[in-house]
């Protein structure tokens, strides 16, 4: 598509349950980022990936968090027995690796609550 | 590492009225900077970048920004505002010629333009 999408756009979940997070980068992009926006805390950094390379996951807060990209595309973010504070938006984000600078291409994010 | 900081969480000003939304950034090497808006309900879209060459940058709807070595800033202005431009303002920072690294971001400042 001609920008990142992210699925689902909202997700209500009970305290506890597992959710997985979608992310379609923009074709061609071999950057990918997750991020987190609380109230009030901004956007924080969780994990990304390049190309074949391991992944960065030192912006993940618990064990409780993982992700995984299939075939250098989609990217699922999942989180594990949530919390409420893991309630925030999750945006992902796509970069084409071959720029010199980290314009990044932010899709519309997935709202994720815990009750 | 880095970190930005963004003086004010709310802005409210009159239409037609400047505006000026503070951006001090810290790092012990050199940086890109960022300007990103997240209008009501949707993802971040970037506003203007400060790469090199001229410290002063200017986006399409009328934004500037001022990249200050000296005092580690890049304050974002308008000489006059729109309802229109109601969003939420992120500064963001990376390194320089780091492209893959992902951005650290500041708290965001909320501009409520009045009518």
């Amino acid at each position: 598509g001609a920008g990142v999408s992210q699925s689902p756009s909202n997700k209500v979940t009970e305290k506890g349950k597992d959710v997985e997070l979608r992310c379609d980068p923009i074709s061609g992009h071999t950057a990918l980022y997750w991020y987190r926006q609380s109230l009030g805390q901004g956007l924080e950094f969780l994990i990304y990936f390049q190309g074949n390379s391991a992944p960065d996951k030192s912006g993940l807060p618990s064990d409780r968090f993982s992700a995984e990209r299939t075939g250098g595309s989609v990217s699922t973010l999942t989180i594990q027995r949530t919390q409420q504070e893991d309630s925030a938006v999750y945006l992902c984000a796509s970069r084409l690796a071959v720029a010199s600078y980290n314009e990044q291409f932010f899709g519309p994010g997935t709202r994720l609550t815990v009750l | 590492a880095q970190s930005v900081t963004q003086l004010d969480s709310q802005v409210p000003v009159f239409e037609e009225a400047p505006v000026e939304l503070r951006c001090n950034y810290s790092s012990s090497v050199s940086v890109y900077l960022f300007w990103y808006v997240q209008y009501p309900n949707q993802g971040l879209q970037l506003l203007l970048k400060y790469l090199s060459g001229s410290t002063l940058v200017e986006s399409i709807n009328g934004f500037e920004a001022e990249f200050n070595k000296s005092q580690t800033s890049f304050h974002l202005r308008k000489p006059s505002v729109h309802i229109s431009d109601t969003a939420e303002y992120f500064c963001a920072v990376s390194l320089l010629n780091s492209g893959n690294t992902p951005l650290v971001f500041g708290k965001g400042t909320r501009l409520s333009v009045i009518a």
